[in-house]
């Protein structure tokens, strides 16, 4: 099983719909949250960081269950310019320190 | 301006031949990481490294050596044994402070072409 899992997508949607994409990841040791948004042959950039109380940042909502080991994201009133990928990101602590990235999830946002 | 530089953004090499890749960083970040990614592939970890003259392997490091002898430098070099290493190479960094990390800051990546 994957450390962290996404669904690959692509998502397809029109513009103003609201999109979630979804995470689980498998090691409680799992410390912190992020998702991450990339464009094509483009780095990944922070999208925003994922607290266990949740947080919002305009458009975008993010939320993390620890029980579950689930991390979603939502995005509202989607924007022609919010086509890309999504990554779900997990730092995670088990003697050493890294960073995992899920394989990402496409993102399509059409006129 | 702080960041994480990669160099060069493209790179040919013909086969057989090792190539290293260069990532600085003037971020003051303990961590640093490298990840390869293929196309319409997320990111896999090949080596991190947490301080000074330690790295560890990551998913994917067989073919792949790497060096930690500064903070600010983490290189990375495709052997001649990586039998696919036609790829976009992505360099991070991030802090780690009490055994948490921050959010990892990436590189603008190198791409890599070997004919």
């Amino acid at each position: 099983r994957k450390e962290v899992e996404q669904d690959p997508g692509p998502f397809n949607v029109p513009e103003g719909a609201t999109v979630a994409f979804n995470c689980t990841y498998s090691n409680s040791a799992s410390q912190s949250f992020f998702w991450y948004r990339q464009d094509c042959r483009k780095e990944p950039k922070l999208l925003m960081s994922v607290y266990s109380s949740g947080n919002e940042d305009g458009r975008f909502t993010a939320q993390l269950n620890r029980a579950s080991q689930y991390i979603s994201l939502l995005i509202r009133d989607s924007k022609l310019s919010d086509s890309a990928t999504y990554l779900c990101v997990v730092n995670l602590y088990t003697g050493g320190f890294k960073t995992i990235f899920g394989a990402g999830t496409r993102l399509f946002v059409k006129a | 301006d702080g960041g994480i530089t990669q160099s060069p953004k493209y790179l040919f090499r013909k086969e057989g031949q090792n190539v290293t890749l260069s990532c600085e960083q003037n971020l003051n970040h303990d961590a640093m990481y490298w990840y390869r990614q293929d196309p319409g592939q997320g990111l896999r970890l090949i080596y991190y490294s947490q301080i000074v003259n330690d790295f560890q392997k990551g998913d994917i490091a067989e073919g792949y050596s790497v060096s930690r002898e500064k903070k600010e430098s983490f290189p990375l070099t495709v052997t001649s044994a990586q039998k696919n290493p036609t790829a976009f190479y992505l360099c991070a960094s991030s802090i780690v402070a009490g055994g948490y990390g921050t959010e990892a800051f990436f590189g603008q990546g190198t791409r890599l072409t070997v004919v």
